[in-house]
């Protein structure tokens, strides 16, 4: 069966250090690799996207994500960690193939806790 | 633009009722979808559409209806509300779907949420 895994419940930091989520995945072919970002009482925020190319890739609010294929990994990181960036975070996947109907496979979150 | 737009914020059912949970969107999708968010499951999609006239089931169908009348709206439809079905409901939508993979890339636009309570 075709699933996302986010091995860690939560991820304490603290300010000013690098983090990383964890999101590895199961999923034939060549998947589409999201990560999107839920703050309290909101709905789910996009914040990048692998689709080919470069592993390394730039989204919003200065995080990237590295794409390992033989690791099926698609880890998300912050070089600095913010407060602001306390959150709940979400790896989905897209499988490449037409039968997906184009659904998202989430995992089941993170929260990543940044403290002063 | 208004974006992904569900009401009502909240809702408070008796097991039996029935309720609608709308969505609307202002972007044109063709894709939209209703997820369920429950504590340590993650995501679960209920069901989807791929475009107007068309709705089929996810992962987690049952006790939930869809209609796909228009592009715009997508309402889910609780017909007999059950405790089970207490959670917060995301609806979401993307510009492409279904049966054209190679468009597969474009990220979901969610709402706010509907936080239900069915006691």
């Amino acid at each position: 069966a075709q699933s996302v895994a986010q091995p860690e419940d939560q991820v304490n930091v603290a300010e000013g250090n690098p983090l990383t989520v964890k999101c590895t995945y199961s999923v034939s072919g060549n998947p589409y690799l999201f990560w999107y970002v839920q703050y309290p009482n909101r709905g789910l925020q996009f914040l990048l996207k692998y689709i080919t190319g470069d592993n390394l890739v730039k989204g919003s609010y200065g995080f990237e994500a590295e794409f390992n294929k033989s690791q099926t990994s698609f880890h998300l990181k912050k070089p600095s960690a913010l407060v602001s960036d306390s959150a709940l975070y979400f790896c989905a996947v897209r499988p490449d193939h037409g039968g997906s109907q184009g659904n998202l496979i989430f995992g089941k979150g993170t929260k990543l806790s940044v403290k002063p | 633009n208004a974006g992904v737009t569900q009401t009502p914020k909240f809702q408070v059912l008796k097991t039996g009722q029935s309720m609608t949970l709308q969505c609307a969107q202002d972007m044109n999708h063709e894709y939209m979808s209703w997820y369920r968010q429950d504590p340590g499951m993650g995501l679960r999609l209920i069901h989807y559409s791929v475009g107007a006239g068309i709705t089929d089931q996810g992962e987690v169908p049952n006790g939930y209806n869809v209609s796909r009348s228009t592009t715009e709206d997508f309402p889910l439809r609780l017909l007999s509300a059950a405790p089970s079905q207490t959670s917060v409901y995301f609806c979401a939508s993307s510009y492409n779907g279904g049966s054209r993979p190679s468009s597969y890339n474009s990220p979901l636009h969610f709402g706010n949420g509907t936080r239900l309570t069915v006691t």
